[in-house]
Order: C-alpha cells, then structure tokens, then sequence
C-alpha cells in the first residue's frame, strides 16, 4: 500500500542554519504531495504542495521539489528561524489508493528545534 | 472566521464508557474527515464526509461511529471506549474532495482511556 518515510527526528538547529528534512513515498498511482507544520498546541496547516512531477512548492522561505524518479519531496529552507521549531509532516493523497477522495496519507512527523 | 473547531480539548474516559467528539466548520465545507494522531505513527483517517448524510470509513474506522446531519458539523462517537483509542484526535475540513485541495485542521482533542 501507499506510504510515506521521513527522517526521525528530533532535528536541532541553530538559528539562521540551512534546514533538509528528507521525505520520500510509495504510491500506486500518481500522488499529490505536502507538507503540514503543527506548531506547538495548535492543529496542523498547510505548508505547501506540489502536484505533479518537477513543480516546486515554496512558502514563507520553505521549499519543496516533487521528485518522481527517485519519489521524494524532501523540505528544505535556507535559514531557519527560533519561530520556525515545530512538528514537520509529509503526506500524500493518491488517485488510486483514494477512489477519488481527498484521504491523506501521513508520514510520523518530525520535531525540529531551532535554537537562538 | 472560527474555522475549524474542536470539543472538548481534553477529556479522560474509562475503558466501556461511550464519548462524542464534537467537530464544526464555518467556511461551508462539504469535506470533513477524521485523524487520530499516535506517536510515530503520523495521521491515520477514521472516517470522513463528502457532504451532509453522506460519510465512509477510513482507514481505522472500527470502534468509531460518525453521522453528518448539517454541513457544520461532523461528531464522532466512541460506543464503548478501549485503552487503544487513547490518542489526539483532528478533525479537518476542505472546500471539496479534490485530492489537491487544502484540509484545514482543528486544534485537536486530547483523549486518555484508563
């Protein structure tokens, strides 16, 4: 079935440090893929998603390439922020696995902590 | 704009008793779903809704019983709670069931079974 793996965290950084978080996935069919961002007490929100192979999400400095060939869509941002320290997820929703609706498919999450 | 809102935030059962989730939307949603979250484990969908008297099971579905008589709201319901349905639990909401559409989150229930 349908799955997604990320690396384990935590993931500890100190501010303005380049931050990878690596995601790669299984799928059936032809996924889209995102990236949630849970802050801390709070429910998850979108962070950004591509839709087919090669297109590059990007907000607020995050960016994230759909890699088909080697089916990854790892995270990546420049410079991190002691703001940006949160539970990072990836997940998928695929056509074939899904019938049609919109059921995500979770990786477990990984804790980065950005340090002054 | 609530969004998407969740009650209550915490709440402690005994293994037997029987709970409901209260889940609610003001963006006039047509989809909502069910995650329970787990350590390790991600996001895994219980149920979810396409519309108003329309739901289906996800991928856990047993143990949780859901209905969806309004567009706002989507409960769901515990019959008889077990120490494995300790977990957070989110409820989330997208303008339809597009795969590429955005699901809005609600903040979470925090349920501890004994």
């Amino acid at each position: 079935g349908d799955s997604v793996t990320q690396m384990e965290g935590p993931v500890t950084l100190s501010e303005e440090a380049f931050l990878t978080i690596n995601c790669t996935y299984t799928a059936t069919g032809y996924p889209s893929l995102f990236w949630y961002v849970q802050y801390p007490g709070e429910g998850l929100q979108l962070l950004l998603k591509a839709t087919k192979a090669d297109d590059k999400g990007s907000n607020k400095g995050f960016e994230a390439t759909y890699r088909k060939e080697t089916t990854s869509f790892h995270l990546e941002k420049g410079s991190v922020q002691v703001s940006d320290s949160a539970v990072y997820f990836c997940a998928l929703s695929d056509p074939d696995f899904s019938g049609g609706y919109n059921k995500l498919i979770f990786g477990a999450g990984t804790r980065l902590a950005v340090h002054p | 704009n609530a969004g998407v809102t969740q009650t209550p935030k915490f709440q402690v059962l005994k293994t037997g008793q029987s709970m409901t989730l209260q889940c609610a939307q003001d963006m006039n949603h047509e989809y909502m779903s069910w995650y329970r979250q787990d350590p390790g484990m991600g996001l895994r969908l219980i149920h979810y809704s396409v519309g108003a008297g329309i739901t289906d099971q996800g991928e856990v579905p047993n143990g949780y019983n859901v209905s969806r008589s309004t567009t706002e709201d989507f409960p769901l319901r515990l019959l008889s709670a077990a120490p494995s349905q300790t977990s957070v639990y989110f409820c989330a909401s997208s303008y339809s069931y597009s795969l590429v559409e955005t699901q809005y989150f609600g903040p979470g229930t925090r349920l501890l079974v004994l």
